[in-house]
This record gives C-alpha cells, sequence and structure tokens, in this order.
C-alpha cells in the first residue's frame, strides 16, 4: 500500500524559514500527483493551503509556497510568524479518484 | 459560499454500522466536483476513506473499502457514508468535504466543521 512520508515535527524560529516535505514509500513524487497541503490547528478542520503542487488557495498569504524538490513535493515557508505553529498534512492524488494523506507534521514556532 | 455540514449520532455500538450525512449548502452537488469523507482518530492525523463523484462514481480506501459504502441524494443535495462493523478504532472525527477534480488540481477545497463519533458499548 502506498504511504505518503512527511516528517513528524519540525521546529522554526519566528521569521525564520521552514520546508517541509512530502515523500512517497516507493517512487518519486512529481507534478502528476498534484500534491496538495493542508493546515490544521487543534480542534478545527484542515483549511486547504496549496493545491497542484505551487498554486495558493484563495486568501493564503504570500509567505507559504510549494514546489517539487528532488524526488519530494515541499511546502516552504518564509517569515514564519506564532500562528503558522500548526499541524501540515500533504494529500497526493493516486489517480483514479484516490487519495492519499501523509501522516502529517507538527510545526512549532520557537 | 459552499458550505457542508456533517450529522449522525456521535456514539456507535461495536459490531455496528456508523451512518454520516453531510447537507451542502450554496452548491448543487449535481453540478460537478467530488464529494467525500475523511477521518481522524483522536491525536491521529488525517485518514482518507472514500468519495464520490457527482455522477455516482464510488472511489474508497483500499483498507475500508470492504466497509465503507457513500451514497448520494441530489434531491436532498446530500451525501451519506455507512461503516460497518466499526470497531474502537473507528473512533475519530469524521468529516466532510469537495474535491475539485482534473480541471482544478484535484484537491479539498471546502470542509466541514467535523463531527466526533465514538465507538463503545
Amino acid at each position: 500500500q502506498t504511504v505518503v512520508t512527511q516528517e513528524p515535527s519540525f521546529s522554526v524560529s519566528p521569521g525564520g524559514t521552514v520546508t517541509l516535505t512530502c515523500g512517497l514509500s516507493s517512487g518519486s513524487v512529481s507534478t502528476n500527483y498534484y500534491p496538495s497541503w493542508y493546515q490544521q490547528t487543534p480542534g478545527q478542520a484542515p483549511r486547504t493551503l496549496i493545491y497542484s503542487t505551487n498554486t495558493r488557495s484563495s486568501g493564503v498569504p504570500d509567505r507559504f509556497s510549494g514546489s517539487i524538490l528532488g524526488n519530494k513535493a515541499a511546502l516552504t515557508i518564509t517569515g514564519a510568524q506564532a500562528d503558522d505553529e500548526s499541524d501540515y498534512y500533504c494529500v497526493l492524488y493516486m489517480g483514479s479518484g484516490i487519495w492519499v494523506f501523509g501522516g502529517g507534521t507538527k510545526l512549532t514556532v520557537l | 459560499q459552499v458550505q457542508l455540514q456533517e450529522s449522525g449520532p456521535g456514539l456507535v455500538k461495536p459490531s455496528e454500522t456508523l451512518s454520516l450525512t453531510c447537507a451542502v449548502s450554496g452548491y448543487s452537488i449535481s453540478s460537478g466536483h467530488y464529494w467525500g469523507w475523511i477521518r481522524q482518530p483522536p491525536g491521529k492525523g488525517l485518514e482518507w476513506i472514500g468519495s464520490i463523484y457527482h455522477s455516482g462514481s464510488t472511489y474508497y480506501n483500499p483498507s475500508l473499502k470492504s466497509r465503507v459504502t457513500i451514497s448520494v441524494d441530489m434531491s436532498k443535495n446530500q451525501f451519506s457514508m455507512k461503516l460497518s462493523f466499526v470497531t474502537a478504532a473507528d473512533t475519530a472525527v469524521y468529516y466532510c468535504a469537495r474535491a475539485k477534480g482534473y480541471s482544478y488540481g484535484f484537491y479539498f477545497d471546502y470542509w466541514g466543521q467535523g463531527t466526533l463519533v465514538t465507538v463503545s458499548s
């Protein structure tokens, strides 16, 4: 079964830059997987940040950006703020109506 | 503005069937896109359960496929999920969501607020 891998946790200093990644247990992530990224704070529904690898959802600040880095999808936060402290999930579209979520990355801003 | 709202029992007994409904407002399901269910066990990550396309085609997580059925009621503009033979491992917050398709990038753009379902006797 396909496993989407993410760093379990990451920390960044306020104002700093952090890149979270999204990989596959076997194979490389490409734009053909239409990687999307979601932010979730405790008790809240996920919020869509990025879709189709690098398109920001409406209202998402431009400090969030998506890309492909090597064989993984990546979410970069430039100029991290305190309220960026959240869980971040990557989702890949596997084709044939199937989506797979990554395990999520808990980002700490301190 | 598209809005989704989950409803259903908050407590289900082991071995029984969990049934949830997602009411959609601000958009007609028959107009397009995928309509799906995602769950999150307490303290854990998100898991895609399955989706139904506006045409009625269904798609399921292989790990849950034998127990899940997703259906749509166009007349009420809502879609539903049934998960059979539940165990404590099915205790989770269940979200419904709209997913955009090929022309838009295959991503979830609108989410319900989520509903907690506990499996316990």
